[in-house]
């Protein structure tokens, strides 16, 4: 199972960051995103579709329908400038797979 | 709290085995799944597979025939080798507890850098 981000995205401070992953038919999935700022490990931000983990801020959001996900992140700080990562758990093979990766530039 | 920590030597030769252990606090191994991700330098991230708390373990199939994980509950920590190691394998290396029902990773180690050199 392949998804697909892509590499790369540049927000203003203050605008919204929305952040796809495709992949077939992931509605039928659990989309997972992390966030991994430079030097650090990666943080879960997004489980299971759209719940966020306790500590995440509300500006973090996400959704899951047809053969796109997003993560969306609203009024985009500089301090969100990060790696971010979409993971879900293909149950037909039982394995968990990582998207490529979108680098969020902060203008 | 859930902490996990990777230990293990930073440097590996060519051809030889790798090994790294996590070990967990604030939580209970034979409670969960565990998973062992790496990423090399620059790279992405790649689920390497999980052991669950029953001790079985799953692989990605593009490492199979060289991984091994394994789990001591008596030390509340779990094990990964990786054999035959060239210097695609260098990597940060990290362990992390893995939601079975869902497949999510929700809490990590903070890394293990491994260079595989002679």
């Amino acid at each position: 199972y392949v998804l697909t981000q892509p590499p790369s995205l540049s927000v203003a401070p203050g605008e919204t960051a929305r952040i796809a992953c495709g992949g077939d038919n992931i509605r039928s999935k659990s989309v997972h995103w992390y966030q991994q700022k430079a030097g650090q490990a990666p943080v879960l931000v997004i489980n299971y579709d759209r719940d966020r983990p306790s500590g995440i801020p509300e500006r973090f959001s996400g959704s899951n329908s047809g053969n796109t996900a997003t993560l969306t992140i609203s009024r985009v700080e500089a301090g969100d400038e990060a790696d971010y990562y979409c993971q879900v758990w293909d149950i037909s093979s039982d394995h968990r797979v990582f998207g490529g990766g979108t680098r969020l530039t902060v203008l | 709290q859930v902490q996990l920590r990777e230990s293990g030597p930073g440097l590996v030769r060519p051809s030889e085995t790798l090994s790294l252990t996590c070990t967990v606090s604030g939580e209970s191994i034979s409670d969960y799944f565990w998973s062992w991700i790496r990423q090399p330098p620059g790279k992405g991230l790649e689920w390497i597979g999980y052991i669950s708390h029953g001790g079985s373990p799953h692989y990605n199939p593009s490492l199979k025939s060289r991984v091994t994980m394994s789990l001591d509950t008596s030390k509340n920590h779990f094990s990964l080798s990786l054999s035959s190691v060239t210097a695609a394998d260098t990597a940060v290396y990290y362990c992390a507890r893995d939601e079975a029902e869902t497949g999510g990773l929700d809490y990590w180690g903070q890394g293990n850098l491994v260079t595989v050199s002679s």
